[in-house]
């Protein structure tokens, strides 16, 4: 079964920072490119970050590029979201998602990790 | 940046009716685009990909349709399954921007 379990989310001050991750298992990790997509509370989806399968190419919507980092190790079937100098409108839940590259669509979703940024 | 402009933003509908949702591009995507289906405190979960395929396991009362810039997702007799919100994303080109979403309520 296709599984992705994200980590690490929580309760944090405005600037602060933490590292989310992915686990995934059930595919081949190493051959897939992979997104990053949160939604704040009561709010729509908004796509985050991409990274392809050998870590060459990565993409940021623009509302995070330069304080988030996506990065992955294949070897541990992981992918990972570093995100810093949080602010309030960064709370949500951020999910991991497979990026099917044949058919160019977000195809497996994890369950999500909450952040939450506030004093 | 590519912007998904999505209409209604929200509907009522009964059981057994059929569901019109809309997506439209500010410019070409060509057929990138794909359908989610959200339920309260759930993922989303991909439905439709490159604007007419339907995903593996989903009922064939959805389809996907385009027309330019246009795009469209039906459910033809609406199921208490189907009452969720709707989303469209384009993957033509990064950032892949999501709509705004439709949320499908019983009437």
């Amino acid at each position: 079964e296709v599984q992705l379990v994200e980590s690490g989310g929580g309760l944090v001050q405005p600037g602060g920072s933490l590292r989310l991750s992915c686990a995934a298992s059930g595919f081949t990790f190493s051959s897939s490119s992979m997104n990053w997509v949160r939604q704040a509370p009561g709010k729509g989806l908004e796509w985050v970050a991409y990274i392809n399968s050998d870590s060459n190419t990565k993409y940021y919507a623009d509302s995070v590029k330069g304080r988030f980092t996506i990065s992955r190790d294949n070897a541990k079937n992981s992918l990972y979201l570093q995100v810093n100098s949080l602010r309030a409108e960064d709370t949500a839940v951020y999910y991991c998602a497979t990026y099917n590259s044949h058919y160019y669509s977000v195809d497996v979703w994890g369950q999500g990790t909450t952040v939450t940024v506030s004093s | 940046d590519i912007q998904m402009t999505q209409s209604p933003s929200s509907l009522s509908a009964s059981v057994g009716d059929r569901v019109t949702i809309t997506c439209r591009a500010s410019q070409n995507i060509i057929n990138y685009l794909n359908w989610y289906q959200q339920k309260p405190g759930k993922a989303p979960k991909l439905l439709i990909y490159t604007a007419s395929s339907l995903q593996s396991g989903v009922p064939s009362r959805f389809s996907g349709s385009e027309s330019g810039t246009d795009f469209t997702l039906t459910l033809t007799s609406l199921q208490p399954e189907d009452f969720a919100t709707y989303y469209c994303q384009q993957t033509y080109s990064p950032p892949h921007t999501f709509g705004g979403g439709t949320k499908v309520e019983i009437k």
